[in-house]
């Protein structure tokens, strides 16, 4: 079955560039996700990527795929404070009825001043 | 981006008895609902997936009749936790897409954190 990986945590400063990577094992995925989840709230879509392309930009965030190492990884520029948050990974295949998508366990970005 | 609104945000309840989660989408039609259980630390477990009209598609290992989804409308689907114990407290998050999404996205609630006691 499908199977999302990601590092528990990672602590940067505000200001600096933080990278969370996500590798998924199911070579059929059509879409990958990114997000972003407060203390005590549900999800936000922060954005996606279609598995046909290597990259897409939006604003501070920076989306890389590489489909051959089946890698995943978010870039967030100048992280701020608000910031702070558990980012999830999740991928959804093609061969997958009704959409399901299958989240990795999240990864607890946590910005210091 | 879609508007999800799951209510109540919160919930406590006595043993025993059943709690009802409602998720709409507000401004979509929702053909497709889904359903997850998030463990404190871990990652989402989807519990089932609901189309408006069907029946529910449960995951392996969730019981249906202790988790009843109902999905009467486009807009609503409802999940009932029904005779409740501590060991189903946990934080509920459903998701809805709909066909002005086509295949692309799926919009969150912002959860239920239910507490038996």
């Amino acid at each position: 079955g499908e199977d999302v990986e990601q590092s528990l945590f990672l602590s940067v400063r505000e200001g600096d560039s933080s990278v969370i990577n996500c590798t998924y094992t199911d070579s059929s995925s059509t879409y990958l996700y990114w997000y972003k989840q407060e203390p005590g709230a549900g999800l936000q879509l922060l954005t996606y990527i279609f598995s046909n392309m290597d990259m897409k930009q939006d604003q501070r965030l920076t989306v890389l795929l590489n489909k051959k190492d089946k890698h995943l990884s978010l870039r967030i520029a100048d992280t701020q404070t608000g910031d702070s948050a558990i980012y999830f990974c999740a991928e959804r295949s093609s061969g997958t009825s009704y959409g399901k998508l299958t989240f990795g366990q999240g990864t607890i970005l946590t910005v210091h001043p | 981006g879609a508007v999800v609104s799951q209510h109540p945000s919160r919930v406590i309840c006595k043993s025993g008895t059943s709690v009802k989660i409602e998720c709409r989408s507000l401004d979509f039609q929702a053909t497709t609902m889904f359903w997850y259980r998030q463990f404190p630390k871990k990652s989402l477990m989807l519990m089932a997936t609901s189309n408006e009209g069907s029946k529910a598609t449960y995951e392996q290992g969730v019981e249906k009749d202790k988790f009843l989804i109902n999905h009467a409308s486009l807009t609503l689907s409802t999940l009932t936790v029904t005779s409740a114990h501590p060991e189903d407290s946990s934080f509920y998050i459903c998701s809805a897409r709909g066909t002005i999404q086509k295949n692309t996205e799926a919009f969150f609630g912002q959860g239920t954190r239910l507490t038996v006691v």
